[in-house]
Order: C-alpha cells, then structure tokens, then sequence
C-alpha cells in the first residue's frame, strides 16, 4: 500500500483479556518496528524486524508481550492478560532496509478498562 | 540507552521562523530524524541528517548539526498554521529510534 496500515485504530478492552494489534508495512519493506508512546514514558522502542525475524526483542515490557511477522510483510503484536499500564498507542513503522528511514502508521489506541 | 533532551512548548507568530532544539547523549548516531505528529495521527517524516554533514536544507525546513556538541535543531521559515504539530528528534543508533519528549509547536496569527 501507499502507507503503514494499522488495525485497528481503536481497541478498548477488559483488563485480562487478550490482544492482537496488526500491522501492514509499505510493500516492498524489509524491515519493521515497533513502538509504544505513553503519557508516562513517551515514545519507546519494542521490537524490530528483518525479514520474518526478530534480532532485537530488548525493547518488549514483560513476557505477556509478542510478535510475529509472517511472509516478510504483516506483523502482529500480541499482548497477553492485558494490564491497565498497557494502554497507550502502539505504532509501526517500516524502512526499505535497516538504517533507512523509517516510515510510521497512524498507530492502534489501546484502552484497557 | 540514549538521552534525548527537546523543550516542551514553542509559541510563533505566523510567517515567523520556528527554531526547535534538541540535544542528544550517544555519538555513535548515524541518521538523526525530525518527526511531524498532528493530533491524533502518527509520526511523520520531515526531514533527516546523517552524522558526517552539518546542514540540511529542504524547501522551507532547515537541519543543523553540531556533532561535537550533539545537538540538533530544525528551523522552519515562514511558519504557518499547519505547522502547529507535536516535532520529535529521534537519533538513531542500531536502527532504534529514540525520541525526546517532544516541543510542541503553537502558531499565533
């Protein structure tokens, strides 16, 4: 597509219950990234990916927290027994290869009740 | 990890130049971004540096880059309303971006 896609927009959710965010990168993209912006903490790194996998995962909160990427292309974050501290906006973004500029979607606003 | 250091608010007239500041920690920074965000959407590029220039110009933004003192600023000329947004620096080291808390931008007619 023209841009990053995000789905969806917005998700409100029970405390508890699980999530799945999806991201779909600019054609043609190799690699993809995530991160989260919070009142609290601001913009910060989760997870990247080259290709279909993850060198660097340092960046995830806890072990509820994964993602996969399938096909070289969509991505999924998945957060497990979601928390109230998870809400924030999730944001992806994609560049042609490492070190190349990176390309950002409108996000996915998660609200936990 | 690394620090990055932008003031919060910024207030310009409009047709005014805009001068947004930013100071880093980690000199190993090879791209070094500005991102644009409105309320409500993502982040937008702006414009980019890499670490062996010390200026930037396109259209009406402008980058400058003191490496030896690891701060960054974006000029923006003849500023106007559409320019009111949230302007984030964000080195990038090992292909990780990270942001300042971000200046947010107030353009006054």
């Amino acid at each position: 597509g023209a841009g990053v896609s995000q789905s969806p927009s917005n998700k409100v959710t029970e405390k508890g219950k699980d999530v799945e965010l999806r991201c779909d990168p600019i054609s043609g993209h190799t690699a993809l990234y995530w991160y989260r912006q919070s009142l609290g903490q601001g913009l910060e790194f989760l997870i990247y990916f080259q290709g279909n996998s993850a060198p660097d995962k340092s960046g995830l909160p806890s072990d509820r927290f994964s993602a996969e990427r399938t096909g070289g292309s969509v991505s999924t974050l998945t957060i497990q027994r979601t928390q109230q501290e998870d809400s924030a906006v999730y944001l992806c973004a994609s560049s042609s290869d490492v070190n190349q500029p990176q390309h950002f979607g409108d996000g996915t606003r998660l609200s936990i009740l | 990890g690394e620090d990055v250091e932008q003031s919060l608010f910024l207030s310009v007239r409009e047709g005014d130049s805009s001068v947004i500041n930013c100071t880093y920690t980690d000199s190993s920074s090879t791209y070094l971004y500005w991102y644009k965000q409105e309320p409500g959407a993502g982040l937008q590029l702006l414009t980019y540096i890499f670490s062996n220039m010390d200026m930037k110009q396109d259209q009406r933004l402008t980058v400058l880059l003191n490496k030896k003192d690891k701060h960054l600023s974006l000029r923006i000329a003849d500023t106007q309303t559409g320019d009111s947004a949230i302007y984030f620096c964000a080195p990038e080291s090992d292909y990780k971006l990270s942001f300042g808390a971000g200046t947010t931008v107030t353009v006054r007619a």
